[in-house]
């Protein structure tokens, strides 16, 4: 089946850090990826997609200043928290639909921890 | 826009025994999943079902997409089945809208 990757599988960093989060989809090629973020016992809400080669798409109510996403290539997506703060401390998680199938596969997530 | 419940929220169950999970979506969908999400967070593809059933051993899940809910089967449950499952729809563009989650504890 297909595999998304994801790195760091945690992190912590300090008030007003930058971070980027790396989601790779490694057997397959993916023209679009979402990034979702979980807080503890909540569901996964969408952030962004996140498209190959054009400018990401956001949710309403996600700053697309503070997430910056780029998708350089059909098989690498990256999430970059900047400034961070306490509040964004969360599992973010990513996804890709391989574009012969229409189910989606995700990533293991990244547990962002700001102190 | 679409909402999407599942129930029960919560489920405490023995091993051995059966379950049924709901989800409700609130407008049609192009698409939808079932996940599990494990105690380290990974999500597992468990079914993609927009309509029909389908099995896959000691799982299975029916989807009336016409009447707007997906069922997800647990038969014989085990320890292992432990963690939240959730439904997931797509709506357009593959944006999937996560469901509430039935976080689920399997008793040895």
């Amino acid at each position: 089946g297909a595999v998304v990757s994801q790195h760091p599988s945690w992190v912590i960093c300090k008030s007003g850090t930058s971070v980027k989060i790396e989601c790779r989809s490694l057997d397959f090629q993916a023209t679009t990826m979402f990034w979702y973020r979980q807080f503890p016992k909540q569901s996964l809400m969408l952030m962004a997609t996140s498209n190959e080669g054009s400018k990401a798409t956001y949710e309403q109510g996600v700053e697309k200043d503070k997430f910056l996403i780029n998708h350089a290539s059909l098989t690498l997506s990256t999430l970059t928290v900047t400034s961070a703060h306490p509040e964004d401390s969360s599992f973010y998680i990513c996804s890709a639909r391989e574009p012969a199938r229409y189910e989606q596969y995700f990533g293991p997530g990244t547990r962002l921890t700001v102190t | 826009g679409i909402q999407v419940e599942q129930s029960p929220p919560d489920l405490i169950l023995q091993e051995g025994a059966n379950s049924t999970l709901r989800c409700n979506f609130s407008d049609s969908v192009n698409n939808l999943q079932w996940f599990h999400q494990n105690p380290w967070g990974q999500l597992i593809n468990l079914f993609y079902i927009p309509s029909g059933t389908k099995q896959n051993g000691r799982l299975s899940a029916t989807t009336v997409a016409t009447e707007r809910y997906s069922l997800l089967y647990i038969s014989s449950s085990q320890t292992t089945d432990s963690g939240v499952y959730f439904c997931a729809v797509e709506r357009s563009a593959y944006k999937y809208i996560f469901g509430t989650g039935t976080r689920l504890k399997v008793l040895a």
